[in-house]
């Protein structure tokens, strides 16, 4: 089955830096990258997400990049802010599991004022 | 109620119990999905369904695991003979699942379940 790794498990960043976290899988058939963030004590939520036939997405100061030949994707988010400090997840969807979502581990952000 | 409720939200029970965690997934959502996060951990795979489909269980971590959905739409986990390791936040989800692709996930807020 598919397998989802994520790197790094921690990260800490000056506000206003980049911050870029990587994912690889392993499921060559895997078809929807989605990216979720869970801030302390919720949910986790969505934040963008891309398809296999597009190569990168871009959200105001998110951005997802896909490599499909190297089976990995990352998120790139520019101009951090504190409000940014959460857990995110990166997530793959092989396509022949109707829809299943297979999550990395999480990398949690610090945002440092 | 609009989104993902589960219950209940908070159960402490003896080793060696069984529990059962109740999903009720957003209105319209064809597929469901349990996970798994142990303190500090990421969401681990339990099971999934999708509409009429036979649910991918390929995640339970054993046979003292279980879970149904009946009639397309409510979900329980079952949890045979509690240990421990079954401490941990149980996190459902449901989708939109349009023709079996995946879409956004909307997350309940989990039951947090501690075993004795």
């Amino acid at each position: 089955g598919e397998n989802v790794e994520q790197h790094p498990s921690t990260l800490s960043v000056q506000e206003g830096d980049s911050a870029v976290i990587k994912c690889t899988y392993s499921d060559s058939a895997s078809n929807y990258f989605p990216w979720y963030k869970q801030e302390l004590g919720k949910r986790p939520q969505l934040i963008i997400d891309i398809r296999s036939n597009v190569g990168e997405k871009k959200d105001q100061r998110i951005a997802v990049t896909l490599n499909k030949t190297a089976k990995h994707f990352s998120l790139h988010i520019t101009e951090t802010q504190p409000e940014d400090s959460a857990v995110y997840f990166c997530a793959a969807s092989p396509q022949g599991s109707q829809g299943n979502l297979i999550f990395g581990k999480g990398t949690k952000l610090s945002v440092k004022p | 109620g609009a989104g993902v409720s589960q219950s209940p939200s908070n159960k402490v029970t003896e080793k060696g119990k069984d529990v059962e965690l109740r999903c009720d997934p957003i209105s319209g959502h064809t597929a469901l999905y349990w996970y798994r996060q142990s303190l500090g951990q990421g969401l681990e795979f339990l099971i999934y369904f999708q509409g009429n489909s036979a649910p991918d269980k390929s995640g339970l971590p054993s046979d003292r695991f279980s879970a149904e959905r009946t009639g397309g739409s409510v979900s329980t986990l079952t949890i045979q003979r509690t240990q421990q390791e079954d401490s941990a936040v149980y996190l459902c989800a449901s989708s939109f699942g349009l023709a079996g692709l995946a879409g956004e996930l909307f997350f309940g807020e989990g039951s947090r379940l501690t075993v004795l």
